[in-house]
């Protein structure tokens, strides 16, 4: 079965701090994509980032960056440098076959970053 | 347009009635997924269509919920004799090679 943990509920910073989110996934499959979205209030979401289980490289966006460790099946964010526009709901998500599968997400964290 | 529409996007419903909500996909898209979510959860897929082929329905939680999917293109969920555990947000998302497109949602709360 496929399941993603996310075990923070609610994480609260301060400006300028830098934050992670955690990501753990169980899976069977061999060939797998991971996913983060953010979703801020308006409710929309917003996607950040899609990886393969084949690429193992971190990546790093602006203050954004993953780190992918399949030996402890765990797909991190962290954000650099936080700012109150990252407050969110950020969901990290998993699906077995990229482009034309069903993606199981976990709960969620909400990030609340304060001025 | 140039994002996945829905509508509407709140609906306020009496127990018992049916409700049908409404997604229009970016065009070209081929792939459409409904997920809902409920307050304090993450997504959770409810049906998948993909061109013609016949819609991945695993995910539905009853058979109150039902959808279809028009000319490929236009998509209707419709839920049947609401409950009040029925009360979510009801995304759509369309998809192409690069990926997926979430609408806004419809905010469904039966009372």
């Amino acid at each position: 079965a496929q399941k993603v943990t996310q075990a923070q509920t609610e994480i609260s910073v301060v400006e300028k701090e830098d934050v992670t989110l955690d990501c753990v996934y169980e899976t069977r499959d061999t060939t797998y994509y991971l996913f983060w979205y953010k979703q801020p209030p308006s409710g929309e979401l917003v996607f950040l980032i899609r990886r393969n289980s084949f690429d193992e490289q971190n990546e790093i966006s602006g203050r954004y960056s993953w780190n992918f460790q399949k030996s402890t099946s765990s797909f991190n964010f962290t954000i650099t440098a936080s700012q109150v526009v990252d407050s969110a709901v950020y969901f990290c998500a998993l699906s077995a076959r990229y482009n034309t599968d069903k993606l199981i997400f976990g709960t969620g964290t909400r990030l609340q970053v304060f001025p | 347009g140039a994002g996945v529409s829905q509508s509407p996007s709140n609906k306020v419903t009496e127990k018992g009635k049916d409700v049908e909500l409404r997604c229009d996909p970016i065009s070209g898209h081929t792939a459409l997924y409904w997920y809902r979510q409920s307050l304090g959860q993450g997504l959770e897929f409810l049906i998948y269509f993909q061109g013609n082929s016949a819609p991945d329905k695993s995910g539905l939680p009853s058979d109150r919920f039902s959808a279809e999917r028009t000319g490929g293109s236009v998509s209707t969920l419709t839920i049947q004799r609401t409950q009040q555990e029925d009360s979510a947000v009801y995304l759509c998302a369309s998809e192409d090679s690069n990926g997926y497109t979430f609408g806004s949602g419809t905010r469904l709360t039966v009372v």
